[in-house]
């Protein structure tokens, strides 16, 4: 069974709205981490977020925030007020143990 | 801030060939992998390690070794390079932290690999 799931390989949204991408994961630990990166076009991983599996309270960096349902087991980030430099490829990533796992990602276009 | 660097962001080798991919992080981080990424697939796990000296199998190890002899530094080793081994090539470091929850993971700028 996949360890991540990311449902939506292709998503667009008008600059200045808020857009929602999905991440669903599996897992039977406790203990985890799930995490958000950010892919630009040049390739380099751009950590944005992460929630605790304990932590009560949805996690906020800025315009970044995650609606985690832990019942649901779902991840989903949440961009507000989108910018054109949010263009890019965004994974869905959990750590259980001592290895990390991640989705096949959501490509993003802003449209101006 | 955390920095992981690679050696190089592009490189062209031979099928055979001995390539050598370096990884160095400078925030005295406990553990580092190795992934490399293809379209459509999304990151896979080559090696990891959690200390110096250690060495873990991730996902997808044949073709591959690594090398830490020290904290800082993890090398990644294709013995003799093939073409299905063209690839992005990223690695990346973390803390290490009991908690697993919070041990965020810092990637390097990738080093896309080109086999002919």
């Amino acid at each position: 069974a996949q360890k991540i799931t990311q449902t939506q390989p292709g998503m667009f949204v008008q600059e200045k709205e808020a857009v929602t991408l999905d991440c669903t994961y599996d897992t039977s630990d406790p203990s985890y981490g799930l995490f958000w990166y950010k892919q630009p076009s040049s390739g380099e991983m751009i950590f944005l977020i992460y929630q605790g599996s304990y932590d009560q309270q949805n996690a906020t960096e800025g315009r970044y925030s995650l609606n985690f349902q832990k019942a649901r087991k779902s991840a989903n980030l949440v961009i507000s007020a989108s910018q054109l430099g949010d263009s890019a490829m965004y994974f869905c990533a959990m750590r259980e143990v001592y290895q990390f796992y991640f989705g096949t990602g959501t490509s993003l276009t802003v449209i101006p | 801030d955390v920095k992981v660097t690679q050696s190089s962001r592009y490189l062209v080798k031979r099928t055979g060939e001995k390539v050598f991919l370096e990884c160095v992080q400078d925030m005295d981080h406990e553990n580092m992998f190795w992934y490399r990424q293809d379209p459509g697939l999304g990151l896979r796990l080559i090696y990891f390690s959690y200390d110096v000296k250690m060495k873990e199998k991730g996902d997808i190890p044949e073709g591959y070794s690594v090398s830490r002899e020290k904290k800082e530094r993890f090398s990644l080793i294709l013995e003799s390079a093939s073409t299905n081994q063209t690839s992005m090539y990223l690695c990346a470091s973390s803390l290490g932290n009991r908690d697993r929850s919070t041990d965020t993971q810092y990637f390097g700028p990738g080093t896309r690999l080109t086999v002919l």
